[in-house]
């Protein structure tokens, strides 16, 4: 069974930096299309990046210099390390895998909640 | 940027009902659409992908269609459990969201 398992968030200061992990389960991480989506509160859905299986990366604009996605193949897990963080980048952090080459997400995990605030 | 319109915003609705709704992009995306539905709380859960291509496990009352810059989501007959909000997104390069639109009673 495919299962995505968001942890890391939590309260961040602005300017302050955090690391969320998204496990993956009953699939490999590097052979599939990895994303970060968010959803600040109560707000529509954002991309924020992806992370192909040749390992080439992609961001959004607004977090371009201050995000990095990376892998993990020995824990099969995906990261989004998260530094200068802001107030406007609260939200819930979801890791989406891209279904083939579809351009869509088949599999979605809870989600995981960063709040950037002093 | 392709930037993406979705209509209505809100929708009110009775079981049963035929339900429709639109997307449309700024440009050509040919047929790379998909269309989610989520819960509050939950998420998103793709529905259709390649514009109209049913995902495994999705009840047949939902149906895409279009290509180009206009597409469509149809529920035919609206279930207790469709009462949601429906996002549409596209895939260029990048992946955009549409703003959404509430389905509900």
């Amino acid at each position: 069974e495919v299962q995505l398992v968001e942890s890391g968030g939590g309260l961040i200061q602005p300017g302050g930096s955090l690391r969320l992990s998204c496990a993956a389960s009953g699939f490999t991480v590097t052979n599939n299309y990895m994303n970060w989506v968010r959803q600040a509160p109560g707000k529509g859905l954002e991309w924020v990046s992806v992370i192909y299986s040749d390992g080439s990366t992609y961001y959004i604009d607004s977090v371009k210099g201050r995000f990095t996605i990376s892998r993990d193949n020995s824990k099969n897990t995906l990261y989004l390390q998260m530094n200068s963080l802001r107030a406007e980048d609260t939200a819930v952090y979801y890791c989406a895998r891209e279904k083939g080459s579809t351009g869509a997400f088949d599999y979605w995990g809870q989600g995981t909640l960063l709040t950037v605030s002093s | 940027d392709i930037q993406m319109t979705q209509s209505p915003s809100t929708l009110s609705a009775s079981i049963g009902d035929r339900v429709t709704i639109t997307c449309r992009a700024s440009q050509s995306i040919r047929n790379w659409l998909a269309w989610y539905q989520q819960k509050p709380g939950k998420p998103p859960k793709l529905l259709i992908y390649k514009a109209s291509d049913l995902q495994s496990g999705v009840p047949s009352r939902f149906s895409g269609s279009g290509s180009g810059t206009e597409f469509t989501l149809t529920i035919s007959s609206l279930q207790p459990d469709d009462f949601a909000t429906y996002f549409c997104q596209l895939y260029n390069t990048y992946f955009t969201f549409g703003p959404g639109t509430k389905v509900d009673i």
